[in-house]
């Protein structure tokens, strides 16, 4: 089956600089890239997607970027802010059993 | 339009006892899943649906049992309970295998 790895586990960064987040995928099957956002106490929330015919796609302050080839897409978030605290978490999906998730990532948000 | 809800938000379960989580989904998706969260693993998933009378096992069944009678509901059963369960659970739902949306979380402790 397919194996997400996601890192930093934690990421601090200072008000205003960007952030990355990196996963990689076993699967080259998988076909489908979502981003989730999770608050504490809160439901994860879809921020972004990508599909696998698509290099990359951006929302704002928030991008996505897929390496097919190297197997690995990753998270960017610029001009950081106190609301972008949360826990987020890549995931991969091709094969019958839907989402696979990475183990998450807390990012904190220095003033 | 609700979206994705489950029932109960919090439940305290002796060892031994069996439960059942509800989930329901007002959206018409034909794809549910069922997931567990553990601090440090991220969401792994429990079993899924693809649609009303078909499920499947996820990354991590054992202990658990799903049905599917109909297109909005999708429960979980915890046949008997052990502390190894205790875990915030997630349901989500989904028009294809893809993007997922899910319900508020159930905190489960087995004591």
């Amino acid at each position: 089956g397919e194996n997400v790895e996601q890192h930093p586990s934690t990421l601090s960064v200072q008000e205003g600089d960007s952030a990355v987040i990196k996963c990689t995928y076993s699967d080259s099957a998988s076909n489908y890239f979502p981003w989730y956002k999770q608050e504490l106490g809160k439901r994860p929330q879809l921020i972004i997607d990508i599909r696998s015919n698509v290099g990359e796609k951006k929302d704002q302050r928030i991008a996505v970027t897929l390496n097919k080839t190297a197997k690995h897409f990753s998270l960017h978030i610029t001009e950081t802010q106190p609301e972008d605290s949360a826990v987020y978490f890549c995931a991969a999906s091709g094969g019958a059993d839907g989402l696979t998730f990475g183990k998450g990532t807390h990012l904190i948000i220095q003033p | 339009n609700a979206g994705v809800t489950q029932t109960p938000k919090f439940q305290v379960l002796k060892t031994g006892q069996s439960m059942t989580l509800q989930c329901a989904q007002d959206m018409n998706h034909e794809y549910m899943s069922w997931y567990r969260q553990d601090p440090g693993m991220g969401l792994r998933l429990i079993h899924y649906s693809v649609g009303a009378g078909i499920t499947d096992q996820g990354e991590v069944p054992n202990g658990y049992n799903v049905s599917r009678s109909t297109t909005e509901d999708f429960p979980l059963r915890l046949l008997s309970a052990a502390p190894s369960q205790t875990s915030v659970y997630f349901c989500a739902s989904s028009a294809g295998r893809k993007k997922a949306f899910f319900g508020q979380g159930t905190r489960l402790t087995v004591v």
